[in-house]
Parts: C-alpha cells; structure tokens; sequence
C-alpha cells in the first residue's frame, strides 16, 4: 500500500517557470489537501478538495492553481514561480472529513 | 479569523518524564482536532484526534485534553523517549471543512 505519493521530491525552478506538483493516493480517499512549509513555521493549507470535481481555496491560495478530475490524483500547479514559493510542499488526504490524514513525504522546491 | 497557535515553541524534557504540549485555537465552532508528530525530513504523522463532544481521549502513551470553555487543547505524552523528539503540530477542522495547523513545538528529549 503506497499511501500517498509526491513527485518529485525536489525541485529547482527559474523565476516564471511553471511546473506541476503531482500527488496520488491510493486509499480512496475523498479529502485531499496541500500545504507548505517555511523553516520554522507550521504548515499552511493552500487548496484542498472534499471530492472529485470539487476544489476550494486555503490560507495561501494565490499563485498556485489546483484540479481534481479523479478521486486519486490531486496536482498543484505553479503557473509563474517566484522566490517567495520556495518552500517544502506537502500533500495529505484523508477518508473524509474529521478523520485522520495521512502526509507524503514532500517535495522541496526551490525558485531562484 | 481563524487561527492556531502554540503557547511553548521548545521544550526540552529528561528521558522518562511526562511531556505536555499546549495549544491554543481561536475558532468556536471548530469541531474536530487533531494532533501530529513531524519528523526531520518527513511529513508529518498522525498521533491523536478528539472531537469537540469529548474533553479527554487518550492512546499509547498519549492523552489529548480538549477545554472548549477556553478553546485550549494538550498533548500529553508519558515516559518520554528519545525517539519522541521532534516537531509536534495541533490541527484543527474549522467549519468550514479546512485544517489550519498551528506553528508547532519542537520537543527535545535529555537522554
């Protein structure tokens, strides 16, 4: 069982490019999340999904954009890095609502 | 708004002592709260959840307390362990179907 999986699991980009955060789950999971981490922070949500077809905006959702057209895959996209995204990026999902989430590992990106 | 936060940032405890972990939530009508462990390098793992009808809920070694009338949630964790150390987050479900994690305590263990 994979649980959730993030590629890649790090990145380097050139301000202005774009890329695509990938996140899949095999649990069949309806709730699925993603959030960044700055050095000594917590995580902060930037969009997450109750269910296929369904997105919605976190604390952080500007300058990245999200999909959901299956209940398994969940990208993030930056459509133009800058600095200020270099942060390490986490995809979680969850049954559903009020239960327990469960993390992949990361990926750090970097946006020089 | 809605806010998270965490009234110790560190917190160095001798190996075999009880550790508490406090948090602060700001959001009444939260309903669900959550508790996880991070690791360096690695996300963060679930350890405890307690829904907003109970005060007390309690796992391996650990207790989760939940005072609404304060909106104060802890974690407790008995006879720490050196592999106990790490960044520990509390998370809540806000009405509004987000997790909002607070900042975090990052728990040391004396050997």
């Amino acid at each position: 069982n994979a649980g959730v999986t993030q590629t890649p699991k790090f990145q380097v980009l050139k301000t202005g490019q774009s890329m695509t955060l990938q996140c899949a789950q095999d649990m069949n999971h309806e709730y699925m999340s993603w959030y960044r981490q700055d050095p000594g922070m917590g995580l902060r949500l930037i969009h997450y999904s109750v269910g296929a077809g369904i997105t919605d905006q976190g604390e952080v959702p500007n300058g990245y954009n999200v999909s959901r057209s299956t209940t398994e895959d969940f990208p993030l996209r930056l459509l133009s890095a800058a600095p200020s995204q270099t942060s390490v990026y986490f995809c979680a999902s969850s049954f559903r609502l009020n239960t327990e989430a469960f993390f992949g590992q990361g990926t750090r990106l970097t946006v020089v | 708004g809605e806010s998270v936060g965490l009234h110790l940032p560190t917190l160095s405890v001798q190996e075999g002592d009880n550790s508490i972990i406090n948090c602060a939530y700001s959001n009444s009508a939260s309903d669900y709260f959550i508790w996880y462990k991070q690791e360096s390098g690695k996300g963060p793992q679930f350890i405890i959840d307690i829904r907003s009808n109970m005060d007390k809920r309690q796992g391996q070694r650990v207790t989760v307390l939940l005072n609404k009338t304060v909106k104060h949630l802890s974690l407790q964790i008995a006879a720490t362990q050196p592999g106990d150390s790490a960044v520990y987050f509390c998370a809540e479900e806000t009405s509004y179907d987000k997790v909002i994690f607070g900042p975090g305590t990052s728990l040391s263990v004396i050997p």
